[in-house]
């Protein structure tokens, strides 16, 4: 059981290069979140999905597209890097809150992205 | 104004220490509320849920003020590997808009 995992952990990227971030979960889990982490900043929520098939905007969804083709993977793509989304990017898992809204988030390891 | 708030510290403590954080939220819709901790370099792991009535769990004990929009967590006998740094969380009507805060470093010393 490897919980939430991230690929790639590390990436370099020039101004206007796109790339694919991968997250993969095996808890089951119908909800995924992705965030990134700023100094000084509260970890802020891009996209998420309550389903597979179902993705929805978060707090900064610009510059990013997300997709959840299958529940237990959810993509994160940036179509053109900007120094601005330099970051730490997390993916996160939950069980179907519902009613029950304390769930757990699980977070991934993370991915470092640089974009020069 | 932020919608969490959180002290920033760095909190510099000795080992057996008692140190408390507080953290504010503005949305008084807010229905849910966690405290994360977060090693340097790692992603966030659940510490603990924080309920209305307060709750205790070993040495860390986590309260509930909604009249003033703040949440505590109070650690007693304080270890080193308590260094880390603590995310307050707030879980809004909804479901979906979760709040982290910005984070409050602690450092335990020998």
């Amino acid at each position: 059981n490897a919980g939430v995992t991230q690929t790639p952990k590390f990436r370099v990227l020039k101004t206007g290069q796109s790339m694919t971030l991968l997250c993969a979960q095996d808890m089951n889990h119908e909800y995924m979140y992705w965030y990134r982490q700023d100094p000084g900043m509260g970890l802020r929520l891009i996209h998420y999905s309550v389903g597979e098939g179902t993705t929805a905007k978060g707090e900064v969804p610009d510059g990013y597209n997300v997709s959840r083709l299958k529940k237990q993977n959810f993509l994160l793509g940036l179509e053109s890097a900007a120094p601005s989304q330099t970051s730490v990017y997390f993916c996160a898992s939950s069980y179907n809150g519902g009613e029950r809204l304390q769930e757990t988030q699980y977070f991934g390891p993370g991915t470092r992205l640089l974009v020069l | 104004r932020k919608e969490v708030e959180q002290d920033p510290g760095p909190f510099n403590v000795p080992e057996g220490a008692t140190v408390a954080f507080n953290c504010t939220y503005s949305n008084s819709a807010s229905q849910s509320f966690f405290w994360y901790r977060q090693d340097c370099r790692k992603e966030p792991k659940l510490l603990m849920s924080v309920y209305s009535s307060g709750n205790e769990d070993g040495r860390f004990t986590a309260q509930l003020n909604r009249a003033s929009q703040y949440i505590s967590l109070l650690i007693r006998d304080s270890k080193l590997s308590d260094s880390a740094t603590y995310l307050c969380v707030v879980l809004q009507t909804g479901g979906f808009k979760t709040i982290f805060g910005a984070g409050t470093r602690l450092f335990v010393k020998a």
